[in-house]
């Protein structure tokens, strides 16, 4: 059983069009954390939310943490090509140890 | 910049065949993790480190040990390697305190025959 569900679990879209990745859970997270990654490279910091009911945005990137700080979702506006890679959720319960989604693999066609 | 280098990309062994991986670390990180990450699944913590000498269990040790005998190095050992094994293994660092951001290595392939 995952703790962390995040869904879908495959994105492929057209160069443009908008799209949301959801990361959803029973348990409540001190922080959450978003991390891209790229074929044959580790997985990269993208943001960190603390505050329920925060939104942090990153150029077209609009993290948002849920009001009981148990969910959060990702929105890219305008996709580009670029943006193609594995997106990750990892929620923070406290001491420091991260546990992670399942992961979103976003495909971005020119 | 962290930089986090395991030190094979990719690894082939045998079953039955001791595997260790390392890592290192040069931004003087004290706390320091292992994953496997499997498609469909993510990220599952195998073992992390505190500080030197210090181990805890994460949620998939089984198989599996570490040691950290400096605070720069942490490495995995497969005691005896067996073919459900075969995976993408990723440390990572970082430093202590809530909310501290994961650095990861670039991964270890592993393919046990």
């Amino acid at each position: 059983t995952q703790l962390l569900e995040q869904s879908p679990q495959f994105l492929s879209i057209q160069e443009g069009e908008n799209l949301t990745v959801y990361c959803n859970s029973s348990s409540v997270f001190s922080s959450l954390q978003w991390y891209r990654q790229e074929p044959g490279e580790g997985p990269v910091l993208l943001v960190t939310v603390v505050t329920g009911g925060e939104v942090k945005k990153l150029k077209r990137l609009t993290f948002q943490f849920g009001d009981a700080r148990k969910d959060s979702s990702l929105h890219i506006t305008a996709a580009q090509p670029g943006d193609t890679g594995l997106y990750l959720c990892a929620g923070d319960l406290g001491y420091g140890k991260l546990t992670f989604g399942q992961g979103t693999i976003l495909t971005v066609h020119p | 910049d962290v930089k986090v280098t395991q030190s094979s990309r990719y690894l082939v062994k045998r079953t039955g065949e001791k595997v260790f991986l390392e890592c290192v670390q040069d931004m003087d990180h004290e706390n320091m993790f292992w994953y496997r990450q499997d498609p469909g699944l993510g990220l599952r913590l195998i073992y992390f480190s505190y500080d030197v000498k210090m181990k805890e269990k994460g949620d998939i040790p089984e198989g599996y040990s570490v040691s950290r005998e400096k605070k720069e190095r942490f490495s995995l050992i497969l005691e005896s390697a067996s073919t459900n094994q075969t995976s993408m293994y990723l440390c990572a660092s970082s430093l202590q305190g809530a909310s501290s951001p994961l650095h990861f290595g670039n991964g270890t392939r592993l393919t046990v025959t």
